[in-house]
């Protein structure tokens, strides 16, 4: 059974960093075709994906905010970590980490789909003063 | 980057009857389309993938179509629980994926 449960702060202030933790069970992103992306959602607004980790270490991130993100993954605890520098009320969202699907074609090999299978609940993060 | 643009914004129809959502990118994403449901105060939920394959343990009622810019995301007959904001996503051109804004789907 996949699982994933986001943890962190629910205040930061301006300017802050806000670091957020995701542990995750049921998968390890030692595998071979395993990712695990955060994408958040402003209150009442749509989803916007943030980054994603790759079971190789390979790290992506959205264009607007790449360099204010940095994603890292701890395999031996089956966890992934996002900080986020220089917090702004914008920023004011709920924080959501997801696995990306994989797929395996006919020959067994895997690739990555794209797509997120498993989210955890969120955690919602207020920045103010 | 690919914009995904949803429309309507908001959907009103009656249990019982049939849904029909609409997804347009602003380039061709093939079929890397995914649409998700969420509910208030849950996270959202994958229905479709691939713009026509259903999730596991998703009803048979949902039903997804299109490739390269169009998408429908069609709910054949609407369940009391059905009742939810639906995204559809684009998993082509990236990074970054992008998502619509959303077409919330209320009772009549």
């Amino acid at each position: 059974q996949v699982t994933l449960r986001e943890s962190g702060p629910a205040l930061v202030k301006p300017t802050q960093t806000l670091t957020l933790t995701c542990t995750f069970s049921g998968f390890s992103l030692s595998t071979s075709g395993m990712c695990v992306s955060w994408i958040r959602q402003s209150p009442g607004k749509a989803l916007e994906w943030l980054a994603r980790i790759d079971w190789d270490g390979d790290e992506y991130y959205s264009t607007s905010l790449a360099t204010r993100l940095t994603i890292s993954k701890d395999t031996s605890k089956d966890q992934v970590v996002l900080t986020m520098t220089n917090m702004d009320p914008v920023d004011t969202a709920t924080y959501y980490c997801a696995r990306v699907d994989i797929r395996y074609d006919s020959s067994g090999r895997f690739y990555v789909s794209g797509y997120f299978d498993y989210w955890g609940q969120g955690t919602l993060v207020t920045v103010s003063s | 980057e690919v914009v995904m643009t949803q429309s309507p914004a908001t959907l009103s129809v009656s249990p019982g009857e049939r849904a029909t959502l609409s997804c347009r990118a602003s380039e061709s994403v093939s079929s890397k389309l995914a649409w998700y449901q969420q509910k208030p105060g849950q996270a959202p939920r994958l229905l479709i993938y691939g713009a026509s394959t259903r999730a596991t343990g998703i009803p048979t009622r949902f039903s997804g179509s299109g490739s390269g810019t169009e998408f429908t995301l069609t709910i054949s007959s609407l369940q009391s629980e059905d009742f939810a904001v639906y995204f559809c996503q684009q998993y082509d051109n990236w990074p970054p994926y992008t998502f619509g804004q959303g077409t919330k789907l209320e009772i009549k």
